[in-house]
C-alpha cells in the first residue's frame, strides 16, 4: 500500500468543525482512500472512504484533492466522543496497513 | 446492529505456552482478518482468511501463528509458543466482500499479556 502522511496530533473545540489532513503523493489510480478511527481502548472503526469524488455520510465528509495527492476528513461538529486516533489508509487490496494516524483531542 | 465479538477480553499466559484467541465475525461476512497492536504502537496487519484458506499474511505471521475456522461461526488465532514480544492487543475483523472499497468491521480486541 502507498504511504500516507498525517500530523501526529490536532486539537479542536467541542461543536466546532475539524479538518484532518492526509497527504498521499504516491497514490496510484486504483487506490481507495479510507479513514478509520480508534476510540480509546477500542478496535478501529470505519469512518468513510472514497476514490475521486468528495463523499458524505452520517459521520463525516471526505474531501479529495483533484490530483488525489491529498485528502481531508471533515467532522462538521466535533463532540467529546470524537476524540480518537484517525487513520488515513490507501487500499489497493483487501488488507489494510495502518500508519500512526492523527490523535484528535476535543476540548469542552 | 451486528458486531464482531472476541473472547477472552484479557488473556495472561506464561512464555512458551500456547494461546488461542477467539472471534465470532458478523454472520454473513466471508472474509476474516487478524491485526495486532503493541501498546503505544500502530495497528499491524497479520493475516486475512477466506474460504478456509489464508489469502494474505504479513511478515509478522510466521510459523508460530496459525488461523482456523473450526465451525460456521468461530475464527481463531493460535500462537504456538508465546514470546514476551507477543504481548499486544489482538483485533479480529470481518468484511462482507474482498477488495479495496469494502469496509472492515473490527472487534473490541483481546489483550494478550505474556509473562
Amino acid at each position: 500500500d502507498a504511504k500516507t502522511t498525517q500530523p501526529n496530533s490536532m486539537e479542536s473545540n467541542e461543536e466546532e468543525p475539524v479538518h484532518l489532513p492526509c497527504n498521499h503523493s504516491t497514490i496510484s489510480g486504483t487506490d481507495y482512500i479510507h479513514w478509520y478511527r480508534q476510540l480509546p481502548s477500542q478496535g478501529p472503526e470505519y469512518v468513510i472512504h472514497g476514490l475521486t469524488s468528495n463523499v458524505n455520510n452520517r459521520m463525516a465528509s471526505l474531501a479529495i484533492a483533484e490530483d488525489r495527492k491529498s485528502s481531508t476528513l471533515i467532522l462538521h461538529r466535533a463532540t467529546l466522543r470524537d476524540a480518537a486516533v484517525y487513520y488515513c489508509i490507501l487500499r489497493d487490496a483487501g488488507d489494510m496497513r495502518f500508519g500512526a494516524g492523527t490523535r484528535l483531542t476535543v476540548k469542552p | 446492529e451486528p458486531e464482531v465479538t472476541q473472547t477472552p477480553s484479557h488473556q495472561v499466559t506464561q512464555m512458551g505456552q500456547e494461546v488461542i484467541l477467539r472471534c465470532v465475525p458478523i454472520s454473513n461476512h466471508l472474509y476474516f482478518y487478524w491485526y495486532r497492536q503493541i501498546l503505544g504502537q500502530k495497528v499491524e496487519f497479520l493475516v486475512s482468511f477466506y474460504n478456509n484458506e489464508i489469502s494474505e499474511k504479513s511478515e509478522i505471521f510466521d510459523d508460530q501463528f496459525s488461523v482456523e475456522r473450526p465451525d460456521g461461526s468461530n475464527f481463531t488465532l493460535k500462537i504456538r509458543s508465546t514470546k514476551l514480544e507477543d504481548s499486544a492487543m489482538y483485533f479480529c475483523a470481518s468484511s462482507e466482500a474482498w477488495g479495496r472499497y469494502n469496509e472492515q468491521f473490527f472487534g473490541p480486541g483481546t489483550r494478550l499479556t505474556v509473562l
